[in-house]
């Protein structure tokens, strides 16, 4: 069954420096995702990617953050400069469709700044 | 205040029991839900849909309720194993605002089943 690929699966960084969270999606999807999960909290919408751009975004997705999809495979999540308060769970998603149907969770990078 | 939000935060059941989780949801214009399990250290894993032009759909073991007259929407999960124990969240889509399809979940219910 076609999956949704993201590493590294944990990360630790020190507040400041910059991190790039990257992810397969799934081939022939065309919709991208990232959302987040702070420890024990719901899951969280940060950014949608559609046609090389961003269709939407989020409150908690700032200045600090910018994705891109640099060679039709990849799809990275970067953050400029990390906050102790950027420490959760990041998951990119994909789908075939719009509408949020159809869509594929990747296990998931664990970013824990210091 | 929450959109889509969950009424228990744990959920304990022995195994062979059928369990129900709970969801309630604020905005009218969503018109699609989804159940989504995850374990431990993994991503939400899709279990089951349902668009808003109908009231209920089953999956093996699974069924899930709408009522849009409360706006609520519960999972049930028949004859529950061992390996259901996860956190479940319902996740709605909102379509106003031309939503892309960013999901909205709710603070999710631990289930933990007793053998």
């Amino acid at each position: 069954e076609p999956e949704v690929t993201q590493t590294p699966s944990h990360q630790v960084t020190q507040m400041g420096q910059e991190v790039i969270l990257r992810c397969v999606p799934i081939s022939n999807h065309l919709y991208f995702y990232w959302y987040r999960q702070i420890l024990g909290q719901k899951v969280e919408f940060l950014v949608s990617f559609y046609n090389n751009e961003i269709s939407e975004k989020s409150e908690i997705f700032d200045d600090q953050f910018s994705v891109e999809r640099p060679d039709g495979s990849n799809f990275t999540l970067k953050i400029r400069s990390t906050k102790l308060e950027d420490s959760a769970m990041y998951f990119c998603a994909s789908s075939l469709r719009a509408e949020g149907y159809g869509y594929t969770f990747g296990s998931g990078t664990r970013l824990t700044v210091v | 205040g929450e959109s889509v939000g969950l009424h228990l935060p744990t959920l304990s059941v022995q195994e062979g029991d059928n369990s129900i989780i709970n969801c309630a949801y604020s905005n009218s214009a969503s018109d699609y839900f989804i159940w989504y399990k995850q374990e431990s250290g993994k991503g939400p894993q899709f279990i089951i849909d349902i668009r808003s032009n109908m009231d209920k759909r089953q999956g093996q073991r699974v069924t899930v309720l709408l009522n849009k007259t409360v706006k609520h929407l519960s999972l049930q999960i028949a004859a529950t194993q061992p390996g259901d124990s996860a956190v479940y969240f319902c996740a709605e889509n909102r379509r106003y605002g031309g939503s892309q399809g960013n999901l909205i979940f709710g603070k999710g219910t631990k289930l933990s089943v007793k053998p």
